[in-house]
């Protein structure tokens, strides 16, 4: 099974600043990764499959990169409604599906 | 749009058996390429991916989690169930339904993402 985690666990950034987070993998998933965002009470929504293929609906602030074990989410400019906690999963090797173990987002 | 939603009891005794229900609404659960997935999340912790199955009764187990689990689709209801055997505390946790959209290509599965969840139901493992 592959391992996947993420770092920091915790990251502040004020409002208006550029928020990078990370993803690693055990081991190779190529470009197969996908990242979500839960926000508290609610179910986690997609973001972006492929890497870096933003899903439908999901503004441009947002973007993703990497391949192979290491992968960053990036968000541009954080809004109000972006603090909340993001999980990345592969689906290079299943099953299963795996995921991170989430890095909360939270405000400076 | 479609709407994913979770139902079944709450509280479950050890060593019974958990069962839930997705009803799918907003279109039905045969059009497309879609897998119909089942997701877990202890409180406070991450996601653990259960399973998921197709219209054709195809299905994928978490292995971790292959002993205890079944999935089944009723398309004449629009909804897929899951149960879990044996349950224990360790069960307990948010349960996810969520749809996997994706398509083969000969022995390839092309993933877009699991782009839409139920709201999820909270299930107690206690006697």
């Amino acid at each position: 099974e592959i391992v996947m985690t993420q770092s920091p666990a915790t990251l502040s950034v004020s409002p208006g600043e550029r928020a990078t987070l990370s993803c690693r993998a055990s081991q190779s998933v190529s470009s197969s990764l996908a990242w979500y965002q839960q926000k508290p009470g609610q179910a986690p929504r997609l973001l972006i499959y492929g890497a870096s293929t933003r899903a439908t609906g999901i503004p441009a602030r947002f973007s993703g990169s990497g391949s192979g074990t290491d992968f960053i989410l990036t968000i541009s400019s954080l809004q109000s409604e972006d603090f909340a906690v993001y999980y990345c999963q592969q689906y290079k090797d299943w099953p299963p599906y795996t995921f991170g173990q989430g890095t909360k987002l939270e405000i400076k | 749009q479609v709407q994913l939603q979770e139902s079944g009891p709450r509280l479950v005794k050890p060593s019974q058996t958990l069962s839930l229900t997705c009803t799918v609404s907003g279109g039905s659960i045969s059009s497309g390429t879609y897998y119909w997935t089942w997701i877990r999340q202890p409180a406070g912790k991450g996601l653990e991916w259960i399973g998921r199955i197709n219209t054709s009764g195809n299905t994928n187990y978490n292995p971790s989690l292959k002993s205890r689990v079944t999935l089944s689709v009723d398309t004449s209801k629009n909804q897929f169930s899951l149960k879990l055997n044996s349950v224990t505390a360790a069960d307990t946790a948010m349960y996810y339904c969520a749809r996997d959209r994706g398509e083969w290509d000969l022995l390839y599965y092309f993933f877009y993402g699991l782009d839409v969840w139920g709201q999820g139901t909270t299930v107690t493992v206690s006697s």
